[in-house]
């Protein structure tokens, strides 16, 4: 089955710096890749995600890009602000609704004011 | 987003009773509902797999007899904890998911179940 690594599992950054967080996947049929966002006590929120047929995604201050052929994913989140301090989860899915989603293993991310 | 909403939020019971958790997908038809287990600062461990109107498939090491589940229609989904444990307190999540072609998958708020 599908193996989905995360890392790192915890991320600090200053008011305004970027962050990133990287996944990899193991399954080459995998073709959706979501990133979701839990702040406590709450469920996974989806805040981005990418198909298989795009390289690169973008909404504001967030970005996702994959590469497949390193079956590898990322997040990026641009001048980054204290309510951004949360979990972070990347998943990987095959295409198909009802498939399973494989998620990593989270990254706290704290954002220093 | 799609809107999932879940009750209770949060519930403490007595260990050897049991409780249920519904899930209600309020804006879509859930064909698909997936519930997970979520211990703290851990990630989202998938228990089962339900389709509506059938038998739910449960993962490896997740006890179908103890964790009951029921898909009846296409908007709720109950996920029963028989005879509770204090290992059984975690935080539970739904996730109704669409055969309608959508890559989405949302999930409900969570609830918190403490076992005492």
């Amino acid at each position: 089955g599908e193996n989905v690594e995360q890392h790192p599992s915890t991320l600090s950054v200053q008011e305004g710096d970027s962050a990133v967080i990287k996944c990899t996947y193991s399954d080459s049929a995998s073709n959706y890749f979501p990133w979701y966002k839990q702040e406590l006590g709450k469920g996974p929120q989806l805040i981005i995600d990418i198909r298989s047929n795009v390289g690169e995604k973008k909404d504001q201050r967030i970005a996702v890009t994959l590469n497949k052929t390193a079956k590898h994913f990322s997040l990026h989140i641009t001048e980054t602000q204290p309510e951004d301090s949360a979990v972070y989860f990347c998943a990987a899915s095959i295409r198909g609704t009802g498939n399973q989603f494989y998620f990593g293993t989270g990254t706290s991310l704290t954002v220093i004011p | 987003g799609a809107v999932v909403s879940q009750h209770p939020s949060w519930v403490i019971c007595k260990s050897g009773t049991s409780v249920k958790i519904e899930c209600r997908s309020l804006d879509f038809q859930a064909t698909t509902m997936f519930w997970y287990r979520q211990f703290p600062k851990q990630s989202l461990m998938l228990m089962a797999t339900s389709n509506e109107g059938s038998k739910a498939t449960y993962e490896q090491g997740v006890e179908k007899d103890k964790f009951l589940i029921n898909h009846a229609s296409l908007t709720l989904s109950t996920l029963t904890v028989t005879s509770a444990h204090p290992e059984d307190s975690s935080f539970y999540i739904c996730s109704p998911t669409s055969r309608s072609g959508l890559y989405e998958q949302y999930f409900g708020p969570g609830t918190r179940l403490t076992v005492t």
